[in-house]
């Protein structure tokens, strides 16, 4: 059965620095989605992209963040001056339309 | 606004008993909600969702609209029920297709 993978699984940056993360959604997915889950809180939704292009982004989604489909398969993350407080598990999901959504392993990201 | 409020943090049953994890929600249009669960080590993972009203290993949530609750019951709790527990809407009016997700409840079946 197919899966959303992301990589890495763990990353490890020091604050200031740029990180992105990956994930490659399943194949005939159409809608890609962001979710963080900072430790001991909820799971947050951040962003969600469709036809190559943002289709909802939350508040925590600021300038900070982006997001791309630079081929036909993976997904990506940035942030883009990491800060102590984007310490957190990063979900990537996708859904074929707009029902349910498939979610990654996670990659746990620690800005020191 | 979404919300979604999971009142229990923990929850501890003995095999074989009943197991009611709660969920109440509050939102602004037309809410789609769902149950996910990740085991330990494992991804988030869809256990149901209210529209297609499916028992899944043996789980069932009924959608109470006047009490705005989408409580997950099974009668005969088992070990490897032992799982993190989210609650979690769309609002299908607003056209998004985000989860919101309550903070979870985390289901330990003492053998």
């Amino acid at each position: 059965e197919p899966e959303v993978t992301q990589t890495p699984s763990h990353q490890v940056t020091q604050m200031g620095q740029e990180v992105i993360l990956r994930c490659v959604p399943i194949s005939n997915h159409l809608y890609f989605y962001w979710y963080r889950q900072i430790l001991g809180q909820k799971v947050e939704f951040l962003v969600s992209f469709y036809n190559n292009e943002i289709s909802e982004k939350s508040e925590i989604f600021d300038d900070q963040f982006s997001v791309e489909r630079p081929d036909g398969s993976n997904f990506t993350l940035k942030i883009r001056s990491t800060k102590l407080e984007d310490s957190a598990m990063y979900f990537c999901a996708s859904s074929r339309l707009l029902e349910t959504q498939y979610f990654g392993p996670g990659t746990r990201l620690l800005v020191l | 606004a979404q919300r979604v409020t999971q009142p229990e943090k923990l929850l501890s049953v003995f095999k074989g008993a009943p197991v009611e994890l709660k969920c109440n929600y509050s939102y602004s249009g037309s809410p789609e909600l769902f149950w996910y669960v990740q085991y330990s080590r494992q991804r988030l993972q869809l256990l149901l969702r209210h529209i297609s009203r499916e028992s899944i290993k043996g789980f069932t949530a009924d959608l109470n609209k006047g009490e705005t609750s989408f409580h997950l019951k099974k009668p005969f709790a088992q070990e490897e029920d032992s799982a993190m527990y989210y609650c979690a809407l769309i609002d299908k009016g607003s056209g998004a297709n985000n989860l919101f997700f309550g903070t979870g409840t985390r289901l330990t079946v003492i053998p």
